[in-house]
Order: C-alpha cells, then sequence, then structure tokens
C-alpha cells in the first residue's frame, strides 16, 4: 500500500522561504506523478504543481510558477515542494499527493501546516 | 484553464435523505473527473474517479454519473458519516478543484 509521510509544520517570516518533504513507501515511486496541493485555511483545495520522477519533469499552475520549486530524489523516494517569498496568505496545509492508476488523486499525505507570520 | 464550478455551496440534509452533488466544467473534460470527501482536520479521500468509478472500499451507497461537461456525486441514503465536504476535481489538463459543497446536519 502506498503511504506519503509528510515533514512537520513549519513557522515562517514574510518574505522568507519554506521546504517541505513528502517521503513516499509501496508502489513504484518513479512512474507516477507526484504533486502538491494546498488548502488554506477555511478554504478549498488548490493544485500547486507537479513533478513525474521517471521523466524528470515538472508543472506548474500559473499563480505559483515565480516562487515555486518542486524536486524529487529517486534514490531516497523523497518529493519536496520549495515556495519562496513567502507571504501571509501562503499560511494553509500543504498537501502531498499521488495518483493511482488514473490521473485522480489516490493517495494523500497527512498534511503540512505552513503558518508566515511576522 | 479550465474552471468548476460546484452546486450547491452548502446543503443540509437529514440522514437517510438522498442527496445530489454537481459539478460543471468550464469546457469538455470527458470523463476525467473525480470526486473527493474531506471530513475537518483530514486530508481528502477518494471516492470516485473516471466520472463514474467507485474506489476500492468506498461503500456504494456513493454514485457518480456525467460526461463532457456536467457531472453529479449521488448519496443514496446519507449517512452520519457522510457528513462532510465533497470536491470536484477535473484532471483532463492539468488539475483544477472545485469550490466544495459543505453537507450539513438538517
Amino acid at each position: 500500500q502506498v503511504q506519503l509521510v509528510q515533514s512537520g509544520s513549519e513557522v515562517k517570516k514574510p518574505g522568507s522561504s519554506v521546504t517541505v518533504s513528502c517521503k513516499a513507501s509501496g508502489g513504484t515511486f518513479g512512474n507516477y506523478a507526484l504533486s502538491w496541493v494546498r488548502q488554506a485555511p477555511g478554504q478549498g483545495l488548490e493544485w500547486m504543481g507537479r513533478v513525474i520522477p521517471v521523466l524528470g519533469t515538472t508543472n506548474y499552475a500559473q499563480d505559483f510558477q515565480d516562487r515555486v520549486t518542486i524536486t524529487a530524489d529517486k534514490s531516497t523516494n523523497i518529493a519536496y515542494l520549495s515556495l519562496r517569498s513567502l507571504r501571509s496568505d501562503d499560511t494553509a496545509v500543504y498537501y502531498c499527493t499521488r495518483g493511482g492508476d488514473s490521473g485522480s488523486f489516490a493517495f494523500w499525505g497527512q498534511g503540512t501546516l505552513v503558518t508566515v507570520s511576522s | 484553464d479550465i474552471q468548476m464550478t460546484q452546486s450547491p455551496s452548502t446543503l443540509s440534509a437529514f440522514v437517510g435523505d438522498r442527496v445530489t452533488i454537481t459539478c460543471r466544467a468550464s469546457q469538455s473534460i470527458h470523463i476525467w473527473l473525480a470526486w473527493y470527501q474531506q471530513r475537518p482536520g483530514r486530508a481528502p479521500k477518494l471516492l470516485v474517479y473516471d466520472a463514474s468509478i467507485l474506489e476500492s472500499g468506498v461503500p456504494s451507497r456513493f454514485s457518480g454519473s456525467g460526461s463532457g461537461t456536467e457531472f453529479t456525486l449521488t448519496i443514496s441514503s446519507l449517512q452520519p458519516d457522510d457528513f462532510a465536504t465533497y470536491y470536484c476535481q477535473q484532471y483532463d489538463t492539468f488539475y483544477t478543484f472545485g469550490q466544495g459543497t459543505k453537507v450539513e446536519i438538517k
């Protein structure tokens, strides 16, 4: 069974950067796209971008293109989300998620709360 | 970008009610649509993918239908566990979520 385990909560200052990790176990890490989705307090789900480890390719949502980098290390089965120039409205729970045999997101990490506050 | 519009935003219902949530895409997404359930403080859970295929382990009272631009999620008999927020998602062109439908106890 696929499991995604994320790193712990973070508190950051405005203007700084944050990196969240997601370790995958079970299944074949490299063959499936791994996406990051965030959820601000009381709000809906927002796709940020994805990495396809076997191809080494990334795609980003337009709203995040200038500030986000998603990487994957096939040797450790860990994916990373880096977000720069943090603002207070980046305060959210960040989820890593992976598809199954369809393009939907069958597997989710437990979420990582990132709080941006001065 | 493909926009996804869910209705209603909030739904109040009794245990045992049949409920339907609608999701509309701004352009055809064929059958590339999923439904998720999210309880407070938890990660979303996949219920339905490819518009109508029930994810393994999901109770059969859940069903999905539709294609093109109009989709529905139906819960045939609402159970206490089903009070949650539901999201649709397209994966025809990258990914977009609907704004969510909160199902509340009446």
